[in-house]
């Protein structure tokens, strides 16, 4: 186990619905990342947090949005839900921003979403 | 454009063989380069990660090389064991904007060890 805690487990909505998903990064860890794998797919990164600000961002619209708490937890909102956001959304917590060589990014088991 | 691509896509074998898998990248600029091994339905764990100036780094019956020169990487598996099945991820960390630690990642290479 990492110490990285996702909530929920699954979930499955609706398209155009809104959806929150919940991380709880490692004790320590203050830059929390977020990505989207789809099936069969390499996960691709959505956007990170440091220190309760966005500090990085892929390629994603800005439907993708999130929130860092003064405790590094941090939320993933997907609004405008489409069918295309069905994927495995994996949160990755680790002990600084910059994530340089001997810095590892610790994973949690992720939230798998289902949009009919 | 940054890309890191994995090779096979899937691979089985049986248990006690070897194995190698295949990642070549054109992440430009270089700090890094990680294997991860993600069990279905799971997130990722670390197995090595490798800096610039690295060529080789174990963890138990895993191995990884870098050719930085070539931008290429394998992952060689000894002594297969069934509880090694599970998708193999390569990923490249570049440097982002701002100072923010990019991360490209390979499809993952797919590896069912059979009895």
């Amino acid at each position: 186990e990492t110490g990285v805690t996702q909530s929920p487990t699954h979930l499955i909505k609706t398209r155009g619905q809104q959806v929150t998903l919940r991380c709880s990064s490692q004790s320590g860890h203050n830059t929390v990342s977020w990505y989207q794998q789809a099936l069969g797919q390499g996960p691709q990164f959505i956007f990170q947090y440091y220190r309760e600000e966005e500090n990085g961002r892929g390629n994603f619209p800005p439907r993708f949005s999130g929130l860092q708490f003064p405790n590094y937890s941090s939320e993933l909102n997907v609004n405008a839900l489409e069918l295309d956001d069905s994927a495995l959304y994996l949160c990755a917590s680790r002990p600084g921003a910059s994530g340089r060589a001997g810095e590892t990014q610790y994973f949690g088991p992720g939230t798998r979403l289902l949009v009919l | 454009k940054n890309q890191v691509e994995q090779s096979p896509q899937s691979l089985i074998i049986l248990e006690g063989k070897n194995c190698t898998l295949q990642c070549n990248y054109t992440v430009s600029p270089f700090s890094n380069l990680r294997w991860y091994k993600q069990d279905t339905g799971r997130g990722p764990v670390s197995l090595t990660i490798m800096t610039f100036s690295e060529n080789t780094k174990s963890n138990g019956r895993y191995t990884a090389t870098l050719d930085a020169d070539t931008k290429q990487s394998s992952l060689h598996i000894t002594a297969s064991q069934l509880s090694d099945s599970a998708s193999y991820i390569c990923v490249v960390s570049g440097e982002g904007g701002g100072g923010y630690n990019k991360l490209i990642f390979g499809a993952g290479t797919r590896l069912a060890v059979h009895p």
